[in-house]
């Protein structure tokens, strides 16, 4: 079974900042890994797609890469702003129909 | 264009009792999924859907039954609600079928469900 995990559990930085944040999967055999964000109380909302064969995908200010043979992937947020508080989660897609979902990096940003 | 909507909101449930919770995706999406979410365990999988009238078992199926008659509405039933089912419930979709490895998946704003 796919075991997804992210480190750090919580982060806080100052805004401005540019930081990393982690995600880590145990079976490289995979069709694609998305990014999410996730606000209190608040659905899923998809940041980024990275499929397989791909080693990155970039989005405004944010940009996710993949290194599938070493079973990880890194979202960076460059000029965290403090609307870019919230949590996000990575999810993997095996060779099948089924998602395996990480615990999720909660963020804040300090004004 | 609503995208995913779940129903209800929030629910309050006593142990025994039973209900279903509604997803409907206006996006002709084939693939339908059920998720609970609880605090420190991430989003785990209950059950799916790859068409009308297919499902299949997730990670966590049991206490829960999901039934797809039509291709926008994916039901998800608890017969006998227990404690250890009280959480956020999200469903979600893909196009499916096409594009396996660009496939985005959408997902709705949750069900809130308490058993006591």
């Amino acid at each position: 079974k796919q075991e997804v995990t992210q480190i750090p559990a919580a982060l806080s930085v100052p805004e401005g900042e540019n930081l990393v944040l982690n995600c880590s999967f145990t079976d490289s055999a995979i069709y694609n890994l998305q990014w999410f964000r996730q606000d209190p109380g608040k659905g899923l909302t998809s940041l980024l797609l990275i499929q397989s064969s791909q080693r990155e995908q970039t989005s405004g200010r944010l940009n996710a890469s993949l290194d599938k043979s070493s079973g990880r992937s890194t979202l960076y947020i460059a000029a965290s702003q403090p609307g870019d508080s919230a949590t996000y989660l990575c999810a993997v897609r095996p060779t099948g129909n089924q998602f395996y979902f990480g615990t999720g990096t909660s963020l804040t940003v300090i004004p | 264009n609503a995208g995913v909507t779940q129903t209800p909101k929030f629910r309050v449930l006593k142990t025994g009792q039973s209900m279903t919770l509604l997803c409907a995706q206006d996006m002709n999406h084939e693939y339908m999924y059920w998720y609970r979410q609880d605090p420190g365990m991430g989003l785990r999988l209950i059950h799916y859907s790859v068409g009308e009238g297919t499902t299949a078992k997730g990670e966590v199926p049991d206490g829960y039954n999901v039934s797809r008659l039509k291709k926008q509405n994916f039901l998800l039933g608890l017969e006998s609600a227990a404690p250890s089912q009280t959480s956020v419930y999200f469903c979600a979709s893909r196009r499916g079928k096409t594009h396996l490895a660009q496939e985005t998946q959408y997902f709705g704003p949750g069900t809130r469900l308490l058993v006591l």
